[in-house]
């Protein structure tokens, strides 16, 4: 059973600072997503790695995937106060998807 | 992209009884999945819903408990069937477009259920 680790489980800082969440499987991902959920909302969809090494931005978010495909990272820049939520990592395995544990990152004003 | 509703929002039931989740996606989708996750914690993958066939769940739950319909490509329901305090929880329904690696997964707003 593939075990998919976040850390930190909490993370509150101010707005304007840097932070950097981490999600650690202990198998290769077949695929990776990034989600961000805001209370009483459903997931949204961040962006999708698949490939050892892959970098990707999405404005203030950097998404990097781990070149033995089993980590990830995501890192923000300069936070503000919408960035608030719930951030979850998932595999995407076989037509399925399993999530991790989550990061609840609170960003004050 | 998909837009889904979900029905009800939220709901209190009683210990014993029944409650039919709806989910409702703007097109038609060959995948959707049924998630249950607690206050504040992460996603519990229950189930896929198959379109004309019987729905394939995790480790962990059943069909007697978790019935799933899935009568066409744009409709599913979840019944959470003799409800206990433990069943309290939101319960989202998802689908996924696209194919191979360019798949994106969008989610309901998520039914919350608290089971007195």
């Amino acid at each position: 059973t593939q075990l998919l680790e976040q850390s930190p489980q909490f993370l509150s800082i101010q707005e304007g600072e840097n932070l950097t969440v981490y999600c650690n499987s202990s198998s290769v991902f077949s695929s990776l997503q990034w989600y961000r959920q805001e209370p009483g909302e459903g997931p949204v969809l961040l962006v999708t790695v698949v490939t050892g090494g892959e970098v990707k931005k999405l404005k203030r978010l950097t998404f990097q995937f781990g070149d033995a495909r089993k980590d990830s990272s995501l890192h923000i820049t300069a936070a503000q106060p919408g960035d608030t939520g719930l951030y979850l990592c998932a595999d995407g395995r076989f037509n399925k998807f399993y999530f991790g544990s989550g990061t609840k990152l609170n960003v004050k004003p | 992209s998909a837009v889904i509703s979900q029905k009800p929002s939220r709901d209190i039931c009683q210990r014993g009884t029944s409650l039919t989740i709806q989910c409702q996606v703007d097109s038609q989708v060959t995948m959707m999945f049924w998630y249950r996750q607690q206050p504040g914690q992460s996603l519990t993958l229950i189930a896929t819903a198959n379109q004309g066939s019987e729905a394939t769940y995790e480790s962990g739950f059943v069909i007697d408990k978790f019935p799933i319909s899935r009568p066409n490509l744009t409709f599913s329901t979840l019944t959470v069937s003799n409800m206990s305090p433990e069943d309290s929880s939101i319960y989202l329904c998802s689908v996924v477009t696209g194919q191979g690696s360019n798949y994106e997964q969008y989610f309901g707003p998520g039914t919350r259920l608290t089971v007195t």
